[in-house]
């Protein structure tokens, strides 16, 4: 257990609905990350907070992606309109000051039927 | 662009015989190199980081190595409970501190 926790950790939707995911980091670590992983490939980085601000964010985040950190602490991800190719596995990272290293949350699988 | 290739994409070794998985990178401006694991409808679990050329780092049977091009992750006698995917990411000169990570190498270990 890293210390990062994410809910639901399991979610399934049908096409067109809207869904949130929430993000709970170590609770020193300012800095937040959020990937998305399909089957057989690596993480691929979605959006990076530095406390409550959101700093950058990949083209792979469509119009219909949102996400937020409000104060700094937790952090949810929305997707609107849900599509089966958003089907993935939704990972959250957090890291401290000094450190390089990204802790991972155990992810929340989405399947989009 | 910032790119990491791991290979084999997959590996079968009977228990104590021993391999090493490799990652290749190009990155401009590396930051850092990490090693994490990951079992099955789980997160990543980090295992190393390496910042430079020559450096080595060890945990158990694992011992990570970096090049300026490339970093090879060896594994001695392995158990079945090290049957996981292995991912290599980098994290490039930017601001954000992203991870750029590689596909993975898929290790099944054989009692």
């Amino acid at each position: 257990d890293t210390g990062v926790s994410q809910d639901p950790r399991h979610k399934i939707t049908k096409r067109g609905q809207n869904v949130t995911f929430r993000c709970d980091p170590i609770s020193e670590h300012n800095r937040l990350y959020w990937y998305r992983q399909t089957l057989g490939q690596g993480p691929e980085f979605l959006t990076y907070f530095q406390n409550e601000a959101q700093l950058e964010k990949s083209r792979l985040l469509s119009d219909r992606f949102s996400a937020e950190r409000p104060k700094g602490s937790f952090s949810t991800l929305e997707i609107q309109r849900t599509e089966q190719g958003d089907s993935a596995m939704y990972l959250c990272a957090t890291r401290g000051g000094i450190e390089r290293e990204q802790f991972f949350g155990p992810g929340t699988r989405l399947t989009v039927l | 662009e910032d790119q990491v290739t791991q290979s084999p994409e997959a590996l079968r070794l009977q228990e104590g015989e021993s391999s090493s998985l490799n990652c290749s990178y190009t990155v401009s401006g590396l930051r850092g190199l990490f090693w994490y694991r990951q079992d099955p409808g789980k997160g990543p679990e980090f295992l190393f980081t390496l910042y430079s050329a020559g450096e080595e780092k060890e945990k158990e049977r694992l011992k990570a190595t970096l090049t300026k091009k490339e970093s090879f992750l060896h594994i001695t006698a392995p158990k079945p409970e090290d049957s996981a995917t292995y991912l290599c990411a980098v994290q490039a000169g930017d601001s954000s501190y992203k991870l750029i990570f590689g596909s993975g190498t898929r290790l099944l270990v054989r009692p």
